[in-house]
């Protein structure tokens, strides 16, 4: 299975709403991603985590706020939004910390009104 | 800085036609520069990758070209087909050494019936 699963798949949420992005892979893969797109723009890296450990914050917002309860699950929890913050936000995983070879969700697609 | 260029932002060829992307680097340490192909709704998923030690490869329509002298490579898609249409990001990575993908920005190809 190289699936990496992302919940839910369509998101609105209000500048006050509390809400949380899912992400799961089954690949056994130690390393996972939070990316944010936007249109016509290529990925940029929020957040990665390495056996469960934060390794990588980008200067991301506190309004983000990443989760790795286990070796295949990946939250972002997110609060207080900015309409700016609309866009599509993928997960992806990689065996290793650091590897090319990235497998991505389908993404969720974000509206903060 | 490390930095990915890729041109062009936009392609349009017709059926049967030749695609070409071209991508230039500016850091040596990079050891690893994958293509990611993302249709629309869909995250971004490896095509192709290739090691500076290695001038060409092939995986069927798809060849990446690799220049190590001018820190260059490309992507040829032979005989463009319609469900070729999508975007293309090349990028690059140090694998497995904990550094990123450095991504460029992306280039949105349309393959005419």
């Amino acid at each position: 299975d190289t699936e990496v699963t992302q919940t839910p798949k369509h998101l609105v949420m209000g500048m006050t709403n509390k809400k949380s992005l899912k992400c799961e892979q089954h690949m056994g893969h130690r390393a996972m991603y939070w990316y944010k797109q936007k249109a016509k723009k290529p990925p940029e890296l929020m957040f990665v985590y390495s056996y469960e450990k934060l390794s990588i914050n980008e200067s991301v917002p506190s309004r983000f706020s990443p989760e790795c309860p286990n070796s295949s699950l990946l939250n972002l929890h997110l609060h207080a939004l900015q309409p700016e913050d609309s866009a599509l936000y993928l997960c992806a995983s990689s065996a290793l910390l650091g590897s090319y070879e990235q497998y991505f969700g389908p993404g969720t697609r974000l509206t903060v009104t | 800085q490390q930095q990915v260029k890729q041109s062009p932002q936009s392609l349009i060829v017709q059926k049967g036609g030749i695609s070409i992307i071209n991508c230039a680097y500016e850091n040596t340490a990079f050891d690893y520069f994958p293509w990611y192909q993302q249709f629309p709704g869909k995250g971004p998923a490896l095509l192709i990758a290739i090691r500076p030690d290695v001038s060409e490869k092939k995986e069927g329509r798809f060849t990446i070209s690799f220049n190590k002298s001018a820190k260059q490579f490309s992507l040829h898609i032979m005989d463009s087909q319609p469900g070729d249409s999508a975007t293309y990001f090349c990028a690059a990575s140090k694998h497995n050494a904990g550094n990123m993908l450095t991504f460029g920005g992306g280039t949105r190809l349309m393959v005419k019936p």
